[in-house]
């Protein structure tokens, strides 16, 4: 099946710094989920993003799927944003092969 | 609108006992999904459904565990009986078949067997 790799795994920041956290993918893909994982637990839809670049606030993301990555920024980052960022990918029918997620930490 | 719909949000059951686990899916969606999610294992996939029909329930891990959809509003995963090793973060999502796919999640119900 495919493979999702996620970078880095881990990431702590200083409140108002930017960052940039990684995607890589094995094979093409109809589509590009980023979520975020708050520390409560939830899972929330970030972007939907099978290529291309969207943004909302300060977080951007960009998905280049001919070769097969995607990036998530995040710009004058706040504490709120701590959590597990994760990237999920779907190739064929409804299935979402998720990464192994990056843990980020925003200290005030 | 409302998300999708989980219950119980908590659930403290002792090995051996019945465990039902329930999801109401965002109102318009065909396709649903249960995920386990664990430190050692991360997010895995149990089952899904389409248009109220299992599709791929490849990720169940063993006969203790069954999940039903009666109609498209409500859908059900029972283990039967439960062990301490199916503690977990159990979590419902779904999407809309034929446009984009993107599945949102519920709030997961935590379960802990003792």
């Amino acid at each position: 099946g495919i493979q999702v790799e996620q970078s880095p795994p881990d990431l702590i920041l200083q409140e108002g710094a930017n960052s940039t956290l990684r995607c890589n993918f094995s094979d093409s893909v109809n589509n590009l989920q980023w979520f975020h994982q708050n520390p409560w637990g939830q899972l929330i839809n970030l972007f939907y993003i099978p290529s291309g670049t969207k943004q909302n606030g300060r977080l951007s993301a960009t998905t280049v799927a001919t070769e097969r990555y995607s990036l998530l920024y995040i710009s004058s980052s706040q504490t709120t944003d701590s959590g597990v960022y994760f990237c999920a990918v779907r190739t064929s029918g409804s299935r979402l092969t998720f990464g192994e997620g990056t843990q980020l930490t925003v200290n005030p | 609108d409302a998300g999708v719909i989980q219950s119980p949000r908590h659930e403290v059951t002792e090995m051996g006992q019945e465990v039902t686990l329930r999801c109401k899916p965002i109102s318009g969606h065909n396709s649903l999904f249960w995920y386990r999610q664990t430190m050692m294992r991360g997010l895995e996939l149990l089952i899904y459904f389409n248009n109220n029909v299992p599709i791929d329930d490849s990720g169940m891990p063993e006969d203790r565990f069954s999940a039903k959809m009666p109609n498209a509003s409500f859908s059900t995963l029972k283990i039967q009986p439960s062990e301490p090793r199916d503690s977990a973060v159990y979590f419902c999502a779904s999407s809309a078949l034929g446009r984009s796919y993107e599945q949102y999640f519920g709030p997961g119900t935590r379960l802990t067997v003792t």
